[in-house]
């Protein structure tokens, strides 16, 4: 049983396209996020939905909206696709509470623009 | 969240002990730290996390420093499939927005 799973898991698209990335957890988890890899290897948080409402969002352009439609989804919509866009994109999730629970990581979506 | 500093590689032999440290001298009382791993092309995986005491679970060990300014990740017996990039994460439990904050990381290398 896959926890948290994305789709797909390859992305080659133009410039100036949209594209959509999908992420779905079966944890049973309340708060979902997004991660960028860059090339440098670098991961950084995007944005951090808790039930369905927006956390964090760590100075991402508005062309990246994620979307929520219910706990177990957290959806990344990018408009207008820049070669910079390039990256591995990574879906988690964790329950958050009193405790420091850990995040669980999807395998990730390797995005190319071209 | 408090800043860490990991050794950017370090190898390992084969069914020998890694033991990976992280300095974290800025870390605050309610801070944990954490640590997890990515193996290559693969999503960040947890492996452990402490406060004060020292930890163990089936992947490893933690070791935290009395005065909480450093720790070490003790991989008992490493194998060829403990080859990635070990993050070491300093954050507090209920953290805004309950974000990890990954620095470069150590990039081990299980050698046979």
């Amino acid at each position: 049983d896959t926890a948290v799973s994305q789709t797909p898991k390859y992305l080659v698209t133009q410039m100036g396209n949209d594209k959509s990335i999908k992420c779905e957890q079966n944890l049973g988890h309340d708060t979902m996020y997004w991660y960028k890899q860059d090339s440098k290897k670098f991961l950084k948080i995007m944005f951090s939905y808790n039930n369905k409402e927006l956390i964090i969002n760590e100075t991402v352009p508005n062309r990246f909206s994620p979307k929520s439609p219910d706990k177990a989804h957290l959806n990344l919509h990018i408009n207008s696709l820049e070669l910079g866009d390039s990256a591995v994109y990574f879906c988690a999730s964790s329950q958050v509470g009193q405790g420091p629970y850990e995040q669980y990581f999807g395998p990730g979506t390797r995005l190319t623009v071209t | 969240d408090a800043k860490t500093t990991q050794p950017p590689s370090m190898d390992c032999a084969e069914g020998r002990a890694a033991n990976l440290p992280c300095n974290h001298s800025t870390i605050s009382g309610n801070e944990y730290v954490y640590w997890y791993r990515q193996i290559h092309s693969q999503g960040p995986q947890y492996i452990i996390h402490g406060l004060k005491n020292n930890e163990t679970n089936e992947m490893a060990s933690l070791i935290i420093t009395e005065d909480r300014k450093s720790s070490t990740l003790i991989l008992p017996h490493a194998t060829l499939r403990d080859t990635a990039v070990y993050y070491c994460i300093v954050r507090a439990a209920k953290a805004a927005g309950n974000k990890l904050t990954f620095g470069g990381g150590t990039r081990v290398l299980v050698k046979p």
